[in-house]
């Protein structure tokens, strides 16, 4: 257990739909990452959350979106799901925004059908 | 923009032999952190190794360690004494260390499948 939980750990839902992923960072842990591996681009990098403000953004699409909580967890919401968008989906979190390391999930896998 | 790249798609390697996963990759900045994470199948990603730019000494943990040639923009991992459990994906990454993209963001290869032969 790397400390980092992501729910839910599977998510199959049809096209056009909304799901919201969660992620729970390490305890101590003010930074959350957020990245998208598909089969096709690789390990992408969405977004970056640090202590409830947004620090960086990647190539996230507008129909994606996300947040990070007073409690310091954060969700990542994705809207008007396409097939192209089955992937599985890590959350990392570390102490500071520019730490040496971090931690990641166990991600979560969605397939959309 | 900063790129990585994994050239070999897959390697295999026999048990307790030697093996050498290539990275190269291209930046204008002087200052930056070069990363190893490994993916066995159960997906979660594990860091191995890492190297800091400014460091000219290579990053060594137990069998695993990195030759760095930062003139080259090179980043090969060695894993020596391979086991069974080496068996996964390996991606190398660079994160900025200096100004504006100094974030923390990790940008990856498209990764090496490493297959470990008994």
């Amino acid at each position: 257990d790397s400390g980092v939980t992501q729910t839910p750990k599977h998510l199959i839902t049809a096209t056009g739909q909304r799901v919201t992923l969660r992620c729970s960072p390490r305890s101590g842990d003010l930074s959350v990452y957020w990245y998208q591996q598909s089969l096709d681009q690789g390990l992408q990098f969405l977004i970056q959350y640090y202590n409830g403000e947004e620090r960086a953004k990647g190539n996230i699409l507008e129909r994606f979106s996300a947040q990070q909580f007073p409690d310091l967890h954060s969700e990542l919401n994705l809207s008007s799901l396409e097939l192209g968008d089955s992937a599985l989906y890590f959350c990392a979190s570390s102490v500071a925004a520019t730490t040496y390391g971090y931690t990641f999930g166990s991600g979560t896998r969605l397939t959309v059908v | 923009a900063q790129t990585v790249t994994q050239s070999q798609p897959e390697m295999s390697v026999q048990e307790a032999e030697t093996v050498t996963l290539s990275c190269t990759y291209d930046t204008s900045e002087s200052d930056y952190y070069l990363f190893w994470y490994k993916q066995p199948p159960s997906r979660q990603m594990i860091l191995v190794i890492r190297q800091e730019a400014y460091k000219q000494q290579n990053a060594t943990e137990n069998r695993f360690s990195v030759n760095f040639q930062k003139a080259a923009k090179s980043f090969s991992l060695k894993i020596s004494d391979s086991q069974l459990g080496d068996a996964a994906m390996y991606f190398c990454a660079y994160r900025s260390a200096s100004g504006s993209g100094n974030t923390g963001k990790l940008i990856f290869g498209q990764g090496t499948t490493l297959q470990v032969k008994p």
